[in-house]
């Protein structure tokens, strides 16, 4: 069976903190996997990952993918308040029920 | 601007009704997905369709139906066959495979 697991499922730390969500995989014809940040409502886009080994880096948040022991990581350093929201970790499998598999979440809130 | 948009924010349902959710998007985009979301259970697909006129069910169609008459329009009816409606439900669309999938603000169904 197809799964995506991300850890851990809550996290609290204060700004400036730095962070690592993780998110580990298990589902057949791997194509991508993606990282959202869902603040309020809709989930938003940050990153796509098809590739092992190669950073993706936007400000202070970075992901890297493993397709060997099939994880991937997202870090935010130098957290702040508006970092506090819901990331969501998704799998493209190119399965005929859809697309994307998504993980629970990992709720992230960042204390000033 | 470009983006998509759903309707409305709020539902309430009675018990025993046919409700339907609205999904526009002025993207271009060829796929649409509907998605439901419930506390600690991520997001599950209901539906997906990649191309007008035709669609499948994702993991938990039962008691949901769709239809893709316009590339711009992807409705979602809960009927009264959905034991437990109550939920964030979660549309999106992409271009196609292996891409990256845009949400919109998404409607939160309750019954009463």
């Amino acid at each position: 069976e197809d799964k995506v697991v991300q850890s851990p499922l809550s996290l609290v730390v204060h700004e400036g903190d730095t962070v690592t969500l993780n998110c580990s995989y298990e589902v057949t014809n791997f194509r991508s996997l993606l990282w959202y940040k869902q603040e309020k409502k809709a989930p938003t886009f940050l990153f796509m990952l098809t590739s092992s080994g190669i950073e993706k880096k936007s400000g202070r948040l970075s992901s890297i993918l493993d397709k060997k022991e099939l994880f991937s990581i997202l870090n935010i350093t130098a957290t702040q308040t508006g970092d506090s929201a819901v990331y969501l970790c998704a799998v493209d499998y190119g399965g005929s029920q859809g697309n994307l598999i998504f993980g629970k979440g990992t709720k992230l809130s960042v204390k000033p | 601007d470009g983006g998509i948009t759903q309707s409305p924010k709020y539902l309430f349902r009675k018990e025993g009704q046919n409700v339907t959710l609205s999904c526009e998007q002025n993207l271009n985009h060829d796929a649409m997905y509907w998605y439901r979301q419930d506390p600690g259970q991520g997001l599950r697909l209901i539906y997906y369709s990649q191309i007008v006129n035709d669609f499948q069910k994702g993991d938990i169609a039962e008691g949901y139906s769709v239809s893709r008459e316009k590339k711009e329009s992807f409705p979602l009816t809960v009927t009264s066959a959905q034991k437990n409606p109550t939920a964030f439900y979660l549309c999106a669309s992409s271009i196609g495979p292996a891409t990256e999938a845009f949400f919109g603000q998404g409607t939160r169904l309750t019954v009463v």
